[in-house]
């Protein structure tokens, strides 16, 4: 069964650092690639999404993901995290099923 | 913008009593979905419909039932809730398997 792997539960930064959180899945085909962002009391919403061309996809607020085929990873990147940045990230995969496949989550917290 | 709206944000229940959650999207989407969010298993799909009166099971369906009569409204049914049925649901949509889920706000269950 496809999987998603978020290795880091818990990070905690402080404002201006950089940021990233890795996220690697277990499918040897076709992927479309999402990363989610909760924010406290706040519905999910999407931050980026990859399905073809250029493997580093830019999204809102500053994030980028860079899509590694080779390492099956789409890490999550931004070059300076803000307080408003505190949140819980989930990295998606869509096999191309019906079914998206979500990672278990990482807490941020951006200390300012 | 796509709303998602689920009709209750808190619901506290009994053990045995049957629960009813409902959904609706107003995009005209065609695929619909439930997930429960825990702390530390991110989000895991109970059951997903990707047409009127179709539906699918997800990776955890045991105590729970769905039902899609209408295209903008997907219903999760606990038949006889149960206290490790406490959590978070939310439901999404999306308009076909190649395009991004959005959220709704979520609903907090509480089985006493």
């Amino acid at each position: 069964a496809q999987s998603v792997s978020q290795h880091n539960h818990h990070v905690i930064l402080s404002e201006a650092a950089s940021l990233e959180l890795g996220c690697n899945y277990s499918y040897g085909g076709t992927v479309n690639l999402f990363w989610y962002v909760q924010y406290p009391g706040q519905h999910l919403q999407l931050l980026l999404k990859y399905f073809s061309g250029d493997p580093l996809v830019k999204g809102i607020k500053g994030f980028e993901a860079e899509f590694i085929k080779s390492k099956f990873s789409f890490n999550l990147r931004k070059p300076s995290v803000q307080w408003s940045d505190t949140a819980e990230y989930f990295c998606a995969v869509n096999t191309g099923f019906q079914k998206l496949v979500f990672g278990t989550g990482t807490r941020l917290l951006v200390s300012p | 913008d796509v709303k998602v709206t689920q009709s209750s944000r808190y619901l506290v229940k009994r053990t045995g009593e049957k629960v009813f959650l409902e959904c609706v999207q107003d995009m005209d989407h065609e695929n619909m979905f439930w997930y429960r969010q825990d702390p530390g298993l991110g989000l895991r799909l109970i059951y997903f419909s990707y047409d009127v009166k179709m539906k699918e099971k997800g990776d955890i369906p045991e105590g729970y039932s769905v039902s899609r009569e209408k295209k903008e409204r997907f219903s999760l049914i606990l038949e006889s809730a149960s206290t490790n049925q406490t959590s978070m649901y939310l439901c999404a949509s999306r308009a076909d398997p190649y395009n991004e889920q959005f959220f709704g706000p979520g609903t907090r269950l509480t089985v006493l």
